[in-house]
């Protein structure tokens, strides 16, 4: 089983431009969530979806939208990319809210320019 | 918000040596995670611990959720165990994790 894959791993955005992160698990979890690590604040939650059709805010969720068309799939967008964020972004499921076990995909490294 | 405190911040082993790492926390929480981020970034799910001992191999956890702490034990310990551990817990009625600052660990040969 492939888990939780995050398409794409690197990409490069000059400020203002848009682009769409991808993550699917075949793991048929329910919960699924967005972080952003950057050095010094550690892992922050952007948004999360706790089943097919629904999106919660997180703690940083500004900036960002997401939406949840699939149970597998969960979408990160980014309408007017800012240099402020530059970071690493995981994609992560589990199977029970919070409370589950979460897995996390392999990062996807976007830097805005 | 749940405050998530992990020490020592740094650490530097020998291979063989064993070590432990603390993570304490400011609130109940419903349950407590553990994690290891490799040198590649890669985050690896350890041990789900909201109370007790679990042990996997030469790493084992415990979580004394009454006391709000809970400590990573890894013996024995080898150069692929290097990276950063992160601690998570969830309070209860809420929904998300707070992840501490981590536990960035080098073992050298």
């Amino acid at each position: 089983n492939a888990g939780v894959t995050q398409t794409p791993k690197f990409r490069v955005l000059k400020t203002g431009q848009s682009m769409t992160l991808l993550c699917a698990q075949d793991m048929n979890h329910e919960y699924m969530y967005w972080y952003r690590q950057d050095p010094g604040l550690g892992l922050r939650l952007i948004h999360y979806s706790v089943g097919e059709g629904t999106t919660a805010k997180g703690e940083v969720p500004d900036g960002y939208n997401v939406s949840r068309l699939k149970k597998q799939n969960f979408l990160l967008g980014l309408e007017s990319a800012a240099p402020s964020q530059t970071s690493v972004y995981f994609c992560a499921s589990s199977s029970h809210q919070v409370t589950g076990e979460l897995f996390f995909g392999e990062g996807s490294r976007l830097t805005v320019l | 918000g749940i405050q998530v405190e992990q020490s020592p911040p740094d650490l530097i082993l020998q291979e063989g040596a064993n070590s432990t790492l603390r993570c304490n926390f400011s609130d109940s929480v419903n349950n407590l995670q553990w994690f290891h981020q490799n040198p590649w970034g890669q985050l690896i799910n350890l041990f789900y611990i909201p109370s007790g001992t679990k042990q996997n191999g030469r790493l084992s956890a415990t979580t004394v959720a009454t006391e709000r702490y809970s400590l990573l034990y890894i013996s024995s310990s080898q150069t692929t165990d290097s990276g950063v551990y992160f601690c998570a817990v969830d309070r209860r009625g809420n929904n998300r994790l707070a992840f501490g600052k981590g536990n960035q660990v080098v073992v050298i040969p």
